[in-house]
């Protein structure tokens, strides 16, 4: 079984740019999660889906954080403009509703550093 | 609102020992706890998770234990090696299937 896919590994913006994250979730995976991990600090829940509707996005700043996942299947996060304080690991990770959806598998993350 | 406390921080041990990680959590209302390994800069890797009606969980050389009444987890670690150098994290499943983090124990194994 595949895991969940992430891209791209690596991404250097400036501030004032914005930047956009993919997320594979594994095959079945009805839930979907974005996590924002600072240095130093445990990952952060950003937002959750359920299908391709939103259950949880009470921590995304909505200002500059935007999240998507058409077709319930693969999602995107994007931030427009970014900060300096959005240098972070952003992490993915799918669950699946048929084990009762209690336990969550990450992908790789993706390293983003803004200068 | 649960919070997850990890002790210690940062941890450095010489190549055998056997060393243990503190986790607790305030909100003892939980489906599971896990424990993940993080190499710097990475994702995350699940260790072990136990369910809420478990104690015990073992893999190889790691046992993690579960206290969910005093809201606490040790991850047991064997024979410490250098490759066990990492951040482990402990997290709780807690309602809506939420995942709390806390911020993690940074081990180092020297040689």
């Amino acid at each position: 079984e595949a895991g969940v896919a992430q891209s791209p590994r690596y991404k250097i913006i400036e501030k004032r740019q914005s930047v956009a994250f993919w997320c594979n979730p594994i095959s079945g995976h009805a839930t979907l999660y974005w996590y924002q991990q600072i240095l130093g600090q445990g990952p952060k829940l950003l937002i959750q889906f359920q299908n391709n509707g939103v259950v949880d996005d009470s921590q995304l700043p909505k200002d500059r954080f935007s999240a998507e996942r058409l077709k319930g299947v693969d999602s995107t996060l994007k931030i427009q403009p970014a900060k300096l304080e959005d240098s972070a690991v952003y992490l993915c990770a799918s669950s699946s509703l048929r084990t009762g959806g209690h336990e969550q598998y990450f992908g790789p993350g993706t390293r983003l550093t803004v200068t | 609102k649960q919070e997850v406390t990890q002790i210690p921080a940062a941890l450095s041990v010489p190549e055998g020992e056997n060393l243990v990680l503190n986790c607790s959590f305030t909100d003892s209302a939980i489906y599971n706890l896990q424990w993940f390994r993080q190499d710097p800069g990475k994702g995350l890797t699940s260790l072990l998770l136990i369910q809420s009606s478990q104690r015990e969980q073992t893999s190889g050389r790691l046992n993690a234990s579960l206290d969910k009444s005093s809201g606490r987890s040790t991850l047991y670690i064997a024979a410490s090696q250098p490759g066990d150098s990492a951040t482990y994290l402990c997290a709780v499943t807690g309602t809506a299937s939420k995942l709390t983090f806390g911020t993690g124990t940074r081990l180092q194994v020297t040689l």
